[in-house]
């Protein structure tokens, strides 16, 4: 029971490039979501899911699209790689959507020169 | 929006002093949530409080939801070094959980 895990641990990009950030949970979660954490702003919620094939906005989803084609698997993309997307990214996935404790991959550690 | 602020950011203490981080919303909450996060790692659910001036304890961990259910405390009885760590709460107000801006604690021996 691997929990939450996030592809890839650390990546570096150029502005203007593109990647996926791979999410995977083996815990038969409905909901799953992306956030980003930046010193001294807590975790930002950027997209999240209430199931497969569904997705919506949270708090700073520009820049970002997301897919849940599978139930276990929620990625997120970056079409166009910006300095100010320089973040540590973390997935998490829970029963329910507010009233239920999230559990959260380790993280991606994204840099963009 | 609704908005959530922890206070104070950041806190050092000596090893066996007591700490304590204040959590504000600006909106009434259904309840609030607590997560750890330990340097280099994830966040970890800690515990959740529904009840209007509920207070639950965990070990030397205590946590109160006020009367009004728009903030929340967690105070650390006799700080040791495993304490180190990011603590944030995360209010669940319209639906939506959103968390605070963390409170940073480091613990000298």
């Amino acid at each position: 029971n691997a929990g939450v895990t996030q592809t890839p641990k650390f990546r570096v990009l150029k502005t203007g490039q593109s990647m996926t950030l791979l999410c995977a949970q083996d815990m038969n979660h409905e909901y799953m979501y992306w956030y980003r954490q930046d010193p001294g702003m807590g975790l930002r919620l950027i997209h999240y899911s209430v199931g497969e094939g569904t997705t919506a906005k949270g708090e700073v989803p520009d820049g970002y699209n997301v897919s849940r084609l599978k139930k276990q698997n929620f990625l997120l993309g970056l079409e166009s790689a910006a300095p100010s997307q320089t973040s540590v990214y973390f997935c998490a996935s829970s029963y329910g959507l507010s009233s239920y404790e999230q559990y959260f991959g380790p993280g991606t550690r994204l840099t963009v020169t | 929006g609704q908005q959530v602020m922890q206070i104070p950011q950041y806190q050092h203490v000596q090893e066996g002093e007591d700490f304590t981080t204040y959590c504000n919303s600006s909106t009434t909450l259904s309840n609030i949530q607590w997560y750890k996060q330990r340097p280099g790692g994830h966040p970890v659910f800690l515990i959740q409080l529904v009840k209007s001036g509920e207070v639950k304890k965990q070990k030397r961990l205590t946590f109160q939801f006020g009367e009004a259910k728009k903030n929340s405390s967690l105070h650390i009885t006799a700080t040791q070094t495993t304490d180190v760590g990011t603590y944030f709460c995360a209010g669940v107000g319209f639906q939506k959980l959103v968390f605070g801006t963390g409170t940073r604690l480091l613990v000298s021996p």
